[in-house]
């Protein structure tokens, strides 16, 4: 119950297309979804989240999809960029806890010129 | 500031050695976390701790030993570590009371041989 699902675990998207990373959990409690992004030798670092009280969150050229429903949510990064080449996690937690945060198992993008 | 800082970047270490990774942050976040990451893997918690006192402990193995000297530091003492352990270790921090962004440092990558 406390899986995060994540797909595809690797994607190749043309420079300038749109990469899809889809994420579904099933802990109900989960009450904050962020993405986080991480280059090769770095650490992950927040890239942008959602809590489940919203339906989208643009933040530039990236845009959080939420489905409560569903129990599903997803990542679009718009006009993808080569810099945009990295290991993508999707991640959940709630806020009653000591931030144990559930990560999903990752998706690695390449963003081909 | 928002950034956390570990010492150091890559460790090599015998299965006898004792070794100690190092995080510091400068954010006012009082719950710090470390994290272990394998290759193409999501990092796997393994402390947490809030207001300098140890919260979570993952079933760590006792050669793996956190202390957290004062609410900007957090050590990660090893000592008679396997080959399996090898991986990048990750530092975090976050405000407590609630779900909020982990700040994650760039991580020490560990060898053991």
């Amino acid at each position: 119950q406390q899986q995060v699902k994540q797909s595809p675990q690797s994607l190749i998207v043309q420079k300038g297309g749109i990469s899809i990373i889809n994420c579904a959990y099933e802990n109900t409690a989960f009450d904050y979804f962020p993405w986080y992004q991480q280059f090769p030798g770095k650490g992950p670092a927040l890239l942008i989240a959602i809590r489940p009280d919203v339906s989208e969150k643009k933040e530039g050229r990236f845009t959080i999809s939420f489905n409560k429903s569903a129990k599903q949510f997803s990542l679009h990064i718009m006009d993808s960029q080569p810099g945009d080449s990295a290991t993508y996690f999707c991640a959940a937690t709630n806020s009653g806890g000591y931030q144990k945060v559930t990560f999903g198992t990752g998706t690695k993008l390449q963003v081909i010129p | 500031d928002t950034e956390v800082t570990q010492t150091p970047k890559h460790l090599v270490m015998g299965m006898t050695n004792k070794k100690s990774l190092k995080c510091e942050q400068h954010m006012g976040h009082r719950a710090m976390y470390w994290y272990k990451q394998k290759a193409k893997k999501p990092p796997e918690l393994m402390f947490v701790y809030s207001y300098e006192k140890l919260s979570i402990n993952e079933s760590v193995p006792s050669r793996f030993s956190p202390e957290c000297p004062n609410s900007s530091l957090l050590n990660l003492h090893l000592h008679a570590l396997q080959p399996e352990d090898s991986a990048l270790y990750l530092c975090a921090s976050s405000w407590t009371g609630g779900a909020y962004e982990q700040y994650f440092g760039p991580g020490t990558r560990l060898t053991v041989t």
